[in-house]
């Protein structure tokens, strides 16, 4: 089976700092890495994923994570955050082929980013 | 169009009432999900369909009925809920890409039980 731990509940943070989320995952399986954010009392938006290639990647409103194969780590960072981004953030993941929890996206239990002014 | 549509945004319903959630896109995604968020957790899967036919149900109560009328359109239908039914109710749809299931979210339903 897999899972998906994030490791802080919440993140309080200054407008313009760095802010950095982390998000372990375990799995006996390749895993497809996503990051969703959730702004009060509206769904889920797509941030970013890692499907293959480049273990770098970018999202929209300036976010990126790196994924970390042998840390298996997705960690979420932005350089400089905003009051706007000031939401929880989930990340998930969906085994491969040949893990017992293929195609089903399991959440981690999210992190409140909150951005201070 | 790039978005899941969730209607009623807000549903308020006694424990003997019956009302349906309705879920719409228009993206060609063959498969459509039903999840449930309670206040401060990740939301949980409920059901799954693939071309139209159920493919994953995770042991949800029958209180909870799904239905895909089409490729577009998903219901859920409520009957006799219990208060801690009370969560928003989140609707997906996704694409293959690259192997994975991609998923696009709707805005959601909030669903009151009294």
């Amino acid at each position: 089976a897999q899972s998906v731990t994030q490791l802080d509940s919440q993140v309080p943070v200054f407008e313009e700092a760095p802010v950095e989320l982390r998000c372990n995952y375990s799995s006996s399986v390749s895993v497809y890495l996503f990051w969703y954010v959730q702004y009060p009392n509206q769904g889920l938006q797509l941030l970013l994923k890692y499907l293959s290639g480049s273990t770098l990647v970018k999202g929209i409103n300036g976010f990126e994570a790196e994924f970390n194969k042998s840390q298996t780590s997705f960690h979420l960072r932005k350089p400089s955050v905003h009051i706007s981004d000031t939401a929880e953030y989930f990340c998930a993941v969906i085994q491969g082929a040949g893990g017992t929890s293929y195609g089903k996206l399991t959440f981690g239990q999210g992190t409140i980013l909150t951005v201070h002014p | 169009d790039t978005e899941v549509t969730q209607t009623p945004k807000h549903l308020v319903m006694g424990m003997t009432n019956k009302k349906s959630l309705k879920c719409e896109q228009h993206m060609g995604h063959r498969a459509m999900y039903w999840y449930k968020q309670k206040a401060k957790k990740p939301p949980e899967l409920m059901f799954v369909y693939s071309y139209e036919k159920l493919s994953i149900n995770e042991s949800v109560p029958s209180r909870f009925s799904p239905e895909c009328p089409n490729s577009s359109l998903l219901n859920l239908h409520l009957h006799a809920l219990q208060p801690e039914d009370s969560a928003l109710y989140l609707c997906a749809s996704s694409a293959r890409v690259s192997g994975a299931n991609v998923l696009t979210f709707g805005a959601g339903s909030r669903l009151t039980v009294l």
